[in-house]
């Protein structure tokens, strides 16, 4: 149980277009997912936080604008980097927390394989 | 700022017991310790978590004394597919950043 579906694995795209990026809970229902972003030999870094049916928060520094999420159900959520430009190369990770009460393991993340985007 | 500490990296061999520390010297009542498993190039994997005292499942063990100060990850009888970054995470569920502060992890080489 707790699998975490990630869309796409790898995606090479020009400079200037838009890349949106899948991350599904399998076989659970997840009232909050997280978006990281993660550089070559370093650790994860959270982007945004994501609460079905409501706006993301983002973390200093991130833009909004930029990194699209939506969360549209208990299983699907979505980031679409816009416009994007070499520098947001990076590997993509998202997770899933279940969270239906304050228990430890509900508590626990379960994440997405990654998407490697590669901008031309 | 992430709330531990761990080796930079450890190496080891295969058939060989592996034991990684984690210092988490200001950990607050409500806090579980938990570690996470990282292979390149893919999402962590959820290993273990703890409060106190000796944690078992069918991958590791997880050793909490009593002051809670630090922990530490047993891995018994490594091969060489255990290589992979393992990172340690304090907080507490329910608190908005738990789990959600990655510190550098420990990065494990198992050799033949």
């Amino acid at each position: 149980g707790a699998v975490v579906s990630q869309h796409p694995s790898w995606v090479i795209c020009k400079s200037g277009t838009s890349v949106k990026i899948e991350c599904r809970s399998l076989d659970f229902q997840a009232t909050t997912m997280f978006w990281y972003r993660q550089f070559p030999k370093q650790s994860l870094m959270l982007m945004a936080t994501s609460n079905e049916g409501s706006k993301a928060t983002y973390e200093q520094g991130v833009e909004k604008d930029k990194f699209l999420i939506n969360h549209a159900s208990l299983t699907l959520s979505t980031l679409t980097v816009t416009s994007a430009h070499p520098e947001d190369s990076s590997f993509y990770i998202c997770s899933a927390r279940p969270g239906l009460g304050l228990a430890e393991e509900w508590n626990i993340q379960y994440f997405g394989a990654g998407t490697r985007l590669s901008v031309l | 700022l992430a709330k531990t500490t761990q080796p930079i990296s450890m190496d080891s061999y295969e058939g060989q017991e592996v034991n990684i520390t984690c210092s988490h010297n200001n950990i607050a009542t409500n806090d579980y310790i938990t570690w996470y498993q990282q292979f390149p190039s893919q999402g962590p994997r959820f290993i273990i978590q703890g409060y106190k005292t000796k944690v078992t499942n069918e991958v590791a063990s997880l050793f909490i004394p009593a002051d809670r100060k630090s922990s530490t990850l047993s891995l018994p009888r490594v091969s060489l597919s255990d290589t992979a970054v393992y990172y340690c995470l304090v907080g507490a569920p329910g608190d908005s950043n738990y789990q959600l502060i990655w510190g550098a992890g420990t990065k494990l080489i198992i050799k033949p």
